[in-house]
């Protein structure tokens, strides 16, 4: 059974400051989906890491993929205030065929003026 | 553009009652998907189809049921609505390959009185 915990699952960062934001998973997947969600809003997809190393980049967020960890990372570059918002990861399960995801159970960043 | 709609957006209803949630995309995918939003939970997966007549269960399928006779849509079913299942759903929906990039529709608010 697949895995995801994220961390941390709230995140206060001033305007202007780095982070990142931390997603294991427990068994194997070979790519990883980031999604940002605004409060009463759907999931907008952020990112598609395809591949063991894959590193995207989209403004002040970079994310990347270490398939032999289990590890992937959001870096937030001198956060604004418009990036506040719940962003989740999700591992597609290993196996041929498989389309599922698994989500973990989000990273709330709030930016502080 | 294609899209990825759902219906209705707000629901309330009483426990035992029959509830059918509508999903519909025009994206042609074959692959689409039904998960509650909880707080706490993230988002759990409850049943998935990867083609007309294919359907599966997930994470949390227990009250639910699902049918696919066309390729754009998949409606959910509470045969029997518990409080329990009080939540926020969302469908979703991918192409496979490449990317298997899941699209959200807008989801919909079920309360269960």
């Amino acid at each position: 059974e697949l895995k995801v915990e994220q961390n941390p699952l709230f995140l206060s960062m001033q305007e202007g400051k780095n982070y990142t934001i931390y997603c294991n998973y427990s068994t194997t997947s070979d790519r990883l989906y980031w999604y940002r969600q605004d409060p009463g809003k759907s999931l907008e997809s952020l990112f598609v890491l395809l591949s063991n190393g894959a590193v995207k980049q989209e403004g002040r967020l970079m994310a990347s993929l270490d398939t032999k960890a289990r590890l992937s990372t959001l870096h937030i570059t001198a956060a604004v205030h418009d990036l506040s918002a719940t962003y989740f990861c999700a591992p597609r399960h290993s196996g041929a065929g498989s389309y599922q995801l698994t989500f973990g159970k989000g990273t709330k960043l709030s930016v502080i003026p | 553009d294609a899209e990825i709609t759902q219906s209705p957006r707000h629901k309330i209803t009483e426990t035992g009652r029959q509830v059918t949630l509508a999903c519909h995309q025009t994206w042609n995918h074959n692959n689409m998907f039904w998960y509650r939003q909880d707080l706490g939970h993230g988002l759990r997966l409850i049943h998935y189809s990867y083609g007309v007549q294919d359907t599966n269960k997930g994470e949390v399928s227990d009250g639910y049921s699902v049918s696919r006779s066309n390729t754009e849509d998949l409606p959910l079913t509470l045969e029997s609505a518990a409080s329990s299942q009080t939540s926020v759903y969302f469908c979703a929906s991918s192409e496979g390959v490449p990317y298997n990039e899941q699209f959200f529709g807008p989801g919909t608010r079920l309360t269960v009185l």
